[in-house]
């Protein structure tokens, strides 16, 4: 069974400066994917970046980046920079091999305020 | 226009009452899924479909149904609905084989509440 765990309810970062959010995946399958969404205040859930558990480089988007750490099971949203717009719920959330399930499990998701 | 739309978007009913939540995708997708989300929960999963013949019960199905119409459609009920299941609630899509990296792309959501 394929778990996600994110361990910060909310964190505060002030404006311009990097935070990292944590989140720690569990599974069995050697082939998976891990995925970081953003939820705004109103409401929608947004796709921000993806990591291939077979991707070499840790993956970027702009601002964003996953550290993939794949001995620790690790894969923690990187934002540089960070703006008032940053402000939002954040989910991390894994899907199994394309040949199996591939039923998304998340996280339960870290508030991140950005301070100015 | 939205790929995933949602309708309503907004709904307060009474306990009892029976309620159609129903998604809408232009995606193209074949997967389609129904969450619900409460604060400090995340997305909890109530039902997916990978085809229009295919229908799972996710995590937390009890008390919902589900019916896809077509490819296109997905809908949510709640036959008698109860204050526990005050939600917002989501439909997504998903297209694992499409060359893509098997992200979901999620409507705007549905805020049910249940009196």
């Amino acid at each position: 069974a394929q778990k996600i765990t994110q361990t910060q309810p909310g964190m505060f970062v002030q404006e311009k400066e990097a935070v990292t959010l944590d989140c720690t995946y569990d599974t069995s399958d050697p082939s998976y994917g891990l995925f970081w969404y953003k939820q705004p205040s109103s409401g929608e859930m947004i796709f921000l970046i993806y990591q291939g558990s077979y991707d070499q480089q840790n993956a970027t988007e702009g601002r964003y980046s996953l550290n993939f750490q794949k001995a620790r099971k690790s894969a923690n949203l990187v934002i540089s920079a960070s703006q008032l717009g940053d402000s939002a719920m954040y989910f991390c959330a894994m899907r199994g091999p394309p040949g199996g399930s591939y039923i998304p499990t998340f996280g339960r998701g870290t508030s991140l305020i950005v301070h100015p | 226009d939205a790929d995933v739309t949602q309708t309503p978007r907004n709904r307060i009913t009474k306990t009892g009452k029976r309620i159609m939540l129903e998604c809408s995708q232009t995606k193209g997708h074949d997967r389609m899924y129904w969450y619900r989300q409460d604060p400090g929960l995340g997305l909890r999963l109530i039902y997916y479909s990978f085809d229009v013949k295919d229908i799972n019960k996710g995590e937390i199905s009890d008390g919902y149904s589900v019916s896809r119409q077509a490819q296109a459609k997905f809908s949510l009920s709640l036959e008698s609905a109860i204050p526990n299941q005050t939600a917002l609630y989501f439909c997504a899509t998903s297209d694992p084989h499409g060359g893509g990296d098997g992200e979901q792309f999620f409507g705007p959501g549905t805020r049910l509440t249940v009196l």
